[in-house]
């Protein structure tokens, strides 16, 4: 049971390149959710999906996109990296709404020059 | 809009001392608040989960109270050791019903 996977652990981009953060989770929770974490400011909701095919923006989604083709999966999709996304990503679970306990992966660290 | 802030930003105490983190949110109507431990490097990991119904949950050397009229968190940390050293952050629901508003954090380091 390996909970809340996310891959790559670092990476370096340059502006205007293009990439795919992995998250996985064994957990069978529907709820599946993206964060930035960036120094000072907690963690903002990028995206979220409440099930299989159904995303839903969060507080900062601009210049992100995600898919949700099966329970386990959440990608989320840089189009177009810019300096200013150069954070820390986060990838949670829960297992319903945001009164459950939250899972979190171990992170992705973005740099973009 | 709802907010969190948490005070103070950094903590250092030395080991064995009692002390509090404050958690404060604008908007009382929440129905449950969490609190997450950040090692570095790493995910954040579930401490505690209060619902609105509850005034406080305890796990361990941990405390965690609600006063949702007054819009305030405290969590308690009895005996402090270094392996507490993290940063602790706070959540409650925001809008919407699936969102999470996080606190930026109170880092703690517990000096041996």
């Amino acid at each position: 049971n390996a909970g809340v996977t996310q891959t790559p652990k670092f990476q370096v981009l340059k502006t205007g390149q293009s990439m795919t953060l992995q998250c996985a989770q064994d957990m069978n929770h529907e709820y599946m959710s993206w964060y930035r974490q960036d120094p000072g400011m907690g963690l903002r909701l990028i995206h979220y999906s409440v099930g299989a095919g159904i995303t839903d923006q969060g507080e900062v989604p601009n210049g992100y996109n995600v898919s949700r083709s099966t329970t386990e999966d959440f990608p989320l999709r840089l189009l177009s990296a810019a300096p200013s996304q150069t954070s820390v990503y986060f990838c949670a679970t829960h297992l319903q709404g945001s009164g459950e306990t939250q899972y979190f992966g171990p992170g992705t660290r973005l740099l973009v020059l | 809009k709802q907010e969190v802030t948490q005070i103070p930003a950094a903590l250092s105490v030395p080991e064995g001392e009692n002390l509090v983190l404050n958690c404060s949110f604008t908007d009382s109507a929440i129905y449950n608040l969490q609190w997450f431990r950040q090692d570095p490097g790493k995910g954040l990991t579930s401490l505690l989960l209060i619902q609105s119904s509850q005034r406080e949950q305890t796990s361990g050397r941990l405390n965690a109270s609600l006063d949702k009229s007054s819009g305030r968190s405290t969590l308690y940390i009895a005996a402090s050791q270094p392996g507490d050293s993290a940063t602790y952050l706070c959540a409650v629901p925001g809008g919407g019903g699936f969102k999470t508003i996080f606190g930026a954090g109170t880092r703690l380091f517990v000096k041996a």
